[in-house]
């Protein structure tokens, strides 16, 4: 597709289950970003990637949050051994990378409840 | 610790009043960008400021970004209902995009 695509779009977890939510950035792209959004806030950073290299996980919440991109396209979040506090819209962004054209391109999201 | 704030957080207003919304940073920003994020949509990419003193425009929306590179404003003129949703402002610091906290918009025909 055209746009930044993230799967699934709904997600509804067990406190203490693993979740892993996928993202397929715009082909081409070579930052990709993992951003929080609770309702009523702004999206919060999370990690980042150029490529496959993740550049900055300081977002990261804690140690059961962890992200990859091995092959420098799709990336997948990973929540393990989640909690009720996990409960989140999760946005993924991408953008080309060159330092004077930073326009981030979101996807729809995917939207986390743990119970 | 949120680093870019925004004001307010939320703004009434009739059709066809003006609008502004401020972002501010506690650190220098390398530049910053402002996005609009519909109800139940995501954020979309409006413009991006660089420049000390920078001022750009679109159609009725005007950008500013502030001497320091610490502020920035944005500005609609004559709101539409189509203008409604909610305006982030993302600060760029150390390779990465720190959001505010957005203003949320909402036009009164």
């Amino acid at each position: 597709g055209a746009g930044v695509s993230q799967s699934p779009r709904y997600k509804v977890t067990k406190r203490g289950q693993d979740v892993a939510l996928r993202c397929d950035p715009i082909s081409g792209h070579v930052s990709l970003y993992w951003y929080r959004q609770a309702l009523g806030q702004g999206p919060e950073f999370l990690t980042y990637f150029n490529y496959e290299a993740q550049q900055d996980k300081s977002g990261l919440p804690n140690d059961r949050f962890s992200a990859e991109r091995p092959e420098g396209s799709i990336s997948t979040l990973t929540i393990q051994r989640t909690e009720q506090r996990d409960s989140a819209m999760y946005r993924c962004a991408s953008s080309l990378g060159r330092p004077n054209t930073g326009e981030l391109f979101f996807g729809e999201g995917s939207r986390l409840t743990v119970l | 610790g949120q680093q870019v704030m925004q004001i307010p957080q939320y703004q009434h207003v009739q059709e066809g009043e003006d609008f502004t919304t401020y972002c501010n940073s506690s650190t220098t920003l390398s530049n910053i960008q402002w996005y609009k994020q519909r109800p139940g949509g995501h954020p979309v990419f409006l413009i991006q400021l660089v420049k000390s003193g920078e001022v750009k425009k679109q159609k009725r929306l005007t950008f500013q970004f502030g001497e320091a590179k610490k502020n920035s404003s944005l500005h609609i003129t004559a709101t539409q209902t189509t203008d409604v949703g909610t305006y982030f402002c993302a600060g760029k610091i150390s390779n990465q995009f720190y959001f505010g906290t957005g203003t949320s918009l909402t036009v009164i025909p």
